[in-house]
């Protein structure tokens, strides 16, 4: 069975760092790009970042809204994909998701973790 | 920057059918998903590649994406179809964008 488990989300004030996890099983997690995606408190989704398998590059992509203060990593070793979020911003306060995104997949999340909830206030 | 829109909200009623459009300059030239979001859940995909339905997503659910707009169709609408959705259009240069979600009501 696939799973993703996002961990490290909470209570950060503005202007500081967090580091969220996402532990997958299941699949073999190497052969994958993985996905980080928001949601705002009653809003829609909002894409973050992907990055690809080492197979294709290993690369990662940020939306505009966040490039510069993001960084997303995996250690294949561990099965783990990363988010690093630097200067928080009180807007970044959202459920975060992390998403498996097939390569060849035409852009399509097809496995959702349940999401941990950051929340960014002094 | 690239950007999709959708109507905020549909009704239907049981057993009817649903449609909902996402509508972007040029989305038929792009590969577009539809998710599912119920109250309090992790979104669920339930059209890839345009039209394409994951195992396990009911026949019902149907889309298409030509010219300007894409559309997810639900047939047969059943009152478990109540929820968000939300249609997101991926190609090599606009990396992904999500439209604002569609609430469907079965009334």
């Amino acid at each position: 069975e696939v799973q993703l488990v996002e961990s490290g989300g909470g209570l950060v004030q503005p202007g500081r760092s967090l580091r969220l996890s996402c532990t997958v099983s299941g699949f073999t997690f190497g052969d994958y790009a993985m996905s980080w995606v928001r949601q705002a408190p009653g809003k829609g989704l909002e894409w973050v970042g992907f990055i690809r398998s080492k197979g294709y590059g290993g690369t990662a992509v940020y939306a505009a809204s966040v490039k510069g203060r993001i960084t997303i990593s995996r250690d294949d070793s561990k099965s783990i994909a990363y988010l690093q979020m630097n200067s928080l911003r009180t807007e970044d306060t959202a459920v975060y998701y992390c998403t498996r995104a097939p390569e060849g997949g035409y852009g399509m999340f097809d496995y959702w973790g349940q999401g941990t909830l950051v929340t960014v206030s002094s | 920057s690239y950007e999709v829109t959708q109507p905020p909200s549909v009704s239907v009623s049981p057993g009817q059918t649903a449609s909902i459009t996402c509508s972007g300059d040029k989305l038929g030239d792009k590969h577009v998903c539809w998710y599912q979001q119920r109250p309090g859940q992790s979104p669920v995909v339930v059209i890839y590649q345009d039209s394409k339905r994951p195992s396990g997503i009911p026949e019902r659910f149907s889309g298409s994406n030509s010219g300007n707009t894409a559309t997810l169709t639900i047939s047969g609408t059943q009152a478990m179809d109540e929820a968000d959705y939300y249609c997101q259009a991926w190609d090599s240069n606009i990396a992904y964008v999500f439209g604002a979600g569609t609430k469907v009501t079965v009334l």
